[in-house]
């Protein structure tokens, strides 16, 4: 079945410094997802994109569809303590519908 | 707006004891849906449902029955619990739309099989 693969699986970093992560696909998504967990919740809705090549920002947080259609990209400017936690990419088993495949995450911890 | 509830938070089972989870959204969504998260596997899709009376298997269904009685509620229920069935249970939900849309996600159930 589509999987995606999420890197890095784990990121330590200090407060202040920006954050990559991707997430690839060996199908084409038409739709990416990126949300975070905070610990003890459910994932929370960050941003989400739905055409390829697109660049949208929330706040700090900046996501691009890749070009290929098979990865996506989020970053994260000037990290904050508040910024920890599990970063989950996720798309569409089928085009167009509400069935959601997850990657396995991105634990982001945070150095004061 | 309460959005996704789940109950119980917490629970801790012995092997062969059955059990429910309740999810309950009171965003008038169609669609509901049950993953569990198990560390470095990410969220997997057990069952989900596109309305009221209907139910369909995810990507791990073994193990588990749902029910969607009411448009508002989604139930999980494991008959003979198993040690591989500890994780945390989310529920989530949304709605009809063209195109992809995200979920609304319940905060967990963190479920101990002994």
């Amino acid at each position: 079945g589509q999987q995606l693969n999420q890197s890095p699986q784990s990121m330590f970093i200090q407060e202040g410094e920006d954050v990559s992560m991707n997430c690839t696909s060996s199908s084409i998504f038409n739709t990416w997802l990126w949300y975070k967990q905070d610990p003890g919740e459910g994932p929370v809705l960050l941003i989400a994109l739905y055409k390829a090549g697109e660049l949208t920002s929330n706040g700090r947080l900046t996501a691009q569809f890749g070009i290929t259609r098979k990865d996506s990209f989020l970053n994260i400017s000037a990290s904050i303590p508040s910024d920890v936690g599990i970063y989950f990419c996720a798309g569409p088993l089928v085009q167009g519908a509400q069935k959601l495949v997850f990657g396995q995450g991105t634990r982001l911890t945070i150095n004061p | 707006n309460a959005g996704v509830t789940q109950t119980p938070k917490f629970r801790v089972l012995k092997t062969g004891q059955s059990m429910t989870l309740l999810c309950a959204q009171d965003m008038n969504h169609e669609y509901m849906y049950w993953y569990r998260q198990d560390p470095g596997m990410g969220l997997r899709l057990i069952h989900y449902s596109v309305g009221e009376g209907t139910t369909a298997k995810g990507e791990v269904p073994d193990g588990y029955n749902v029910s969607r009685l009411k448009k508002q509620n989604f139930l999980l229920g494991l008959e003979s619990a198993a040690p591989s069935q500890t994780s945390v249970y989310f529920c989530a939900s949304s709605y009809y739309a063209r195109g992809t849309r995200g979920y609304t996600f319940g905060s967990g159930t963190r479920l101990t099989v002994v």
